[in-house]
């Protein structure tokens, strides 16, 4: 399964739409793109997810690139409980998810 | 709705001594069960994942086992630990049919081995 590249951290104010990127340049043409979060101590949690079309649903928006080399996750109206660490994965098989170190978003007042 | 269970939510174990997770699911039929683990400031590793009764796939060799008796429930243990078994623990599952994209999380097990 093709590796993603994040940034370590990222910082929005609340009511502000949070956009986190995900690079994925050696993605293969049968590879899904999935985020999933990770709230502090608790297990994490299914955003979305894609394989070439731009998705929207009632938790965020992502969005890919033609070329499906990268990709963004929008948080529209981030909140503080939007506080998390967002895992970018691409993968074939949903049976096979491989979790980097993600982004930790920090959203303040 | 399904819900998703794991116990117990902490736990503290003398190296060398046996382990056993269990975890069970409800509200759902033959779904696809995983434990993960994850050290403290790292990613989540797949250790297991089991796509029916008896049925079990290792993705790391380790001192850690699987083993899923009944179709809702899965169980991580190990006969010995080692210091390096501590982290948190997490299963999950995934509804084939309905959700097929979807993981779903527990609330995991801390694992401290002393």
């Amino acid at each position: 399964d093709a590796k993603t590249t994040q940034p370590t951290s990222m910082d929005c104010a609340e009511g502000r739409a949070a956009n986190l990127p995900c690079n994925h340049s050696t993605i293969s043409g049968n590879e899904y793109v999935y985020w999933y979060r990770q709230i502090h101590s608790q297990g994490p949690q299914y955003i979305i997810h894609g394989l070439k079309n731009n998705e929207t649903n009632e938790m965020a928006s992502l969005i890919i690139t033609e070329d499906r080399k990268s990709s963004t996750l929008i948080l529209p109206h981030a909140t503080l409980r939007d506080t998390a660490v967002y895992y970018c994965i691409v993968a074939t098989y949903t049976d096979k998810l491989i979790f980097g170190t993600g982004t930790r978003l920090q959203v303040f007042p | 709705s399904q819900t998703i269970h794991q116990w117990p939510a902490t736990l503290v174990q003398p190296v060398g001594s046996p382990l056993s997770l269990e975890c069970t699911v409800e509200g759902t039929s033959n779904p696809n069960l995983y434990w993960y683990r994850q050290a403290a400031g790292r990613g989540l590793q797949l250790l297991f994942y089991s796509v029916g009764i008896g049925q079990i796939s290792s993705e790391v060799p380790q001192n850690l086992s699987a083993s899923r008796p009944q179709d809702r429930q899965f169980i991580l243990s190990s006969k010995k630990l080692l210091l390096s078994d501590s982290g948190f623990y997490l299963c999950a599952w995934r509804d084939t049919i309905l959700l097929p994209y979807e993981q779903y999380f527990g609330p995991g097990t801390r694992l401290t081995v002393t």
